[in-house]
């Protein structure tokens, strides 16, 4: 079966703008988490959601969100996009209550100018 | 919070030779997962083993829990083992869906 699916790949933004981010978790799977990497700061965790409701949430600023929609596909959103934001944004899912074993998607790219 | 240590940083390796990874944790988890990041960004699953040993083809791993530790097999290394390793910790504390990562062993398997 298909896995992990985010889109875009790679985008190219300037300060100040915002950006939106999505995730397609494994058929079947309804918990999908948020990571970013950075060379500075390596993966950390952004935000977890399982049934559309956000379960556990990472030490980001409010810039920062995320929403689960009803066929479990999820969206991140960051606005007001600061230069420290460059990073690659990961997405993982998870088949049920707890972390169980998560599978990650290949990532988006976010270069702030 | 919980801290996740990985041990070495570097590794430089000839092909064909042999490697341990250690990922040490500080408090108790539910499960432990180790990763290979590939040159495009993605983890690819390795194993996820909260305790016991497993084994696939030329790597294995071990977590210790009550030990607060895992080790990472590799064996007959190759060039296209090259790249970053992390473990990842689920915290027993945890709500769920949130990994602890370490900050990863980057391994370079020379020809």
């Amino acid at each position: 079966k298909a896995g992990v699916t985010q889109t875009p790949r790679y985008l190219i933004k300037t300060r100040g703008q915002q950006v939106t981010l999505s995730c397609s978790p494994i058929s079947g799977h309804r918990s999908v988490s948020w990571y970013q990497q950075t060379p500075g700061q390596g993966l950390q965790f952004l935000f977890e959601y399982f049934s559309e409701t956000q379960r556990n949430k990472g030490n980001f600023p409010g810039r920062f969100s995320g929403r689960q929609f009803s066929n479990s596909r999820s969206e991140m959103n960051v606005s007001t996009l600061e230069l420290g934001d460059s990073a690659l944004y990961l997405c993982a899912s998870s088949s049920g209550t707890g972390a169980g074993e998560l599978f990650f998607g290949e990532g988006s790219r976010l270069t702030v100018l | 919070g919980i801290q996740v240590e990985q041990s070495p940083p570097d590794l430089i390796l000839q092909e064909g030779a042999n490697s341990t990874l250690r990922c040490n944790f500080s408090d108790s988890v539910n499960n432990l997962q180790w990763f290979h990041q590939n040159p495009w960004g993605q983890l690819i699953n390795l194993f996820y083993i909260p305790s016991g040993t497993k084994q696939n083809g030329r790597l294995s791993a071990t977590t210790v829990a009550t030990e607060r530790y895992s080790l990472l097999y590799i064996s007959s290394s190759q060039t296209t083992d090259s790249g970053v390793y992390f473990c990842a910790v689920d915290p027993i504390y945890n709500q769920g869906g949130k990994l602890i990562f370490g900050q990863g062993t980057e391994l370079s398997v020379k020809p």
